[in-house]
């Protein structure tokens, strides 16, 4: 089974409908990250958290919403979906003695 | 501005040949890894190293770091068709905090067979 798992996969919606990205790890990692990616972009922070009672804003941030339900759960939401927030959003994880991330497989987001 | 430029953005080479991939940097950093993505798929990570270290070697891959030009390499050697993809250097800087990443926009390596 994967350590990262991501849910949905792919997903199309329509403009100002609100989303949510669920993201599960059993690795037992502390800190978990949510990215964007786009062509030509590479990766980008959206929010990142280093425990169940920490969250923190990353580089663009705006329009977009997280919840860590426990700390193997964190979840990124849409609250009104628009265009240009089509992307593929990856989530990923790390320990508190290692910096090195481990990503999940990746939603493939339509924003129509 | 960007932290974390590959260079250069698309490499195309034969079967065995090896590959240089480079990666700039702008502030002072903790340490710096390279990742490896296939074609739509999560990132892998390959190797790290931190920023009092000048070399590092696992398997084909060895990576360099030149804190004082802000800039690191990575070789791939020996290369294989499946080695086919895209490589991100990522930097973490060091006034930030614990492991957060800044991702460059990466070089895509294409091995031809």
């Amino acid at each position: 089974d994967a350590d990262v798992t991501q849910t949905p996969r792919n997903r199309i919606t329509k403009t100002g409908k609100r989303i949510m990205l669920e993201c599960s790890q059993t690795k037992g990692h502390d800190r978990m990250y949510w990215y964007r990616q786009d062509p030509g972009l590479g990766l980008r922070l959206i929010y990142y958290s280093f425990d169940v009672k920490d969250i923190n804003k990353g580089e663009i941030s705006d329009g977009y919403s997280v919840s860590r339900q426990a700390q193997a759960k964190f979840s990124l939401s849409l609250e009104s979906a628009i265009p240009n927030q089509t992307a593929l959003y990856f989530c990923a994880t790390s320990d508190s003695y290692r910096d090195e991330q481990y990503f999940g497989p990746g939603t493939r987001l339509t924003v129509t | 501005s960007q932290q974390g430029e590959e260079d250069p953005q698309a490499l195309s080479i034969q079967e065995g040949e090896n590959a240089t991939m480079n990666c700039s940097y702008k502030t002072s950093i903790n340490n710096l890894q390279w990742y490896r993505q296939n074609s739509g798929r999560g990132l892998v990570h390959l190797i790290l190293i931190r920023s009092n270290e000048r070399e590092k070697h696992s398997g084909r891959l060895r990576v360099t770091l030149d804190t004082s030009k802000k800039s690191s390499s990575l070789l791939i050697t020996a290369s294989r068709a499946a080695d086919t993809a895209s490589y991100f250097c990522a930097t973490a800087a060091l006034q930030t905090s614990g492991s957060r990443l800044t991702f460059g926009e990466g070089t895509q390596l294409t091995v031809n067979p």
